[in-house]
């Protein structure tokens, strides 16, 4: 059974590029979630979905970060322009509706941005 | 006040000690309380959750959670140099979206 997949695993891109991630979720997971970590903040919710539909998108931290989720197999977060304060490493996340609230992740995005 | 205070570490600790985390919490709504284990370049996994104040015991591991000091704590009893890994509270308020301490870095050394 496979895991969240994210596309690319590293990216290295320059100030003001667009940046595009990818997510493909576990089959059948109901909601799937990007979260941001770094040193400084940890792991931020940037924004979830539930059925495709995004759900609560406060954490995204402006309109330069867009997410979609086009059908329950995939998922994007676009940046665009980039800034170097972007870099971070992405991860994108999916659960079955459950209670108990046990996320599955991907092995992450790691995006610089010079 | 943060949501969730953790230490980030690191934390060294010979193999073979008990190794002792903790997070404490300000929201009240937290229902689940989780520990998240995250290997060095990788995606966190859930290590254990509990739902009520007590220990909860998983072989090595005990989850304590203390509601009344909003509190909880991660026992490792005889630590291996492959728990060596960044540990992460997380709660949950039933909203579907986790909430997650900033982890703490443990290394055990052989």
């Amino acid at each position: 059974d496979a895991g969240v997949i994210q596309s690319p695993r590293h990216e290295v891109t320059e100030m003001g590029q667009e940046v595009t991630l990818r997510c493909k979720p576990i089959s059948g997971h109901d909601y799937l979630f990007w979260y941001r970590q770094t040193m400084m903040r940890g792991l931020e919710l940037l924004i979830y979905f539930n059925n495709n539909v995004p759900i609560d998108d406060s954490g995204m931290p402006e309109d330069r970060f867009s997410a979609k989720m086009p059908n329950a197999s995939f998922s994007t977060l676009k940046i665009q322009p980039s800034e170097p304060r972007d870099s971070a490493v992405y991860f994108c996340a999916s659960i079955r509706d459950n209670p108990t609230g046990e996320l599955f992740f991907g092995e992450g995005s790691r995006l610089t941005v010079l | 006040q943060k949501e969730v205070e953790q230490d980030p570490g690191p934390l060294s600790v010979p193999e073979g000690a008990i190794v002792s985390l903790n997070c404490t919490y300000s929201n009240s709504a937290f229902q689940y309380f989780m520990w998240y284990r995250q290997y060095s370049r990788k995606g966190p996994e859930l290590l254990m959750y509990t739902y009520s104040s007590g220990n909860k015991e998983d072989g090595r591991f005990t989850a304590q959670v203390d509601k009344s000091s909003k509190y909880i704590s991660l026992f490792i009893r005889d630590s291996q140099p492959s728990d060596s890994a960044t540990y992460l509270c997380a709660f949950y308020t039933g909203r579907r979206a986790l909430t997650f301490g900033s982890g703490t870095r443990l290394q055990v050394q052989p």
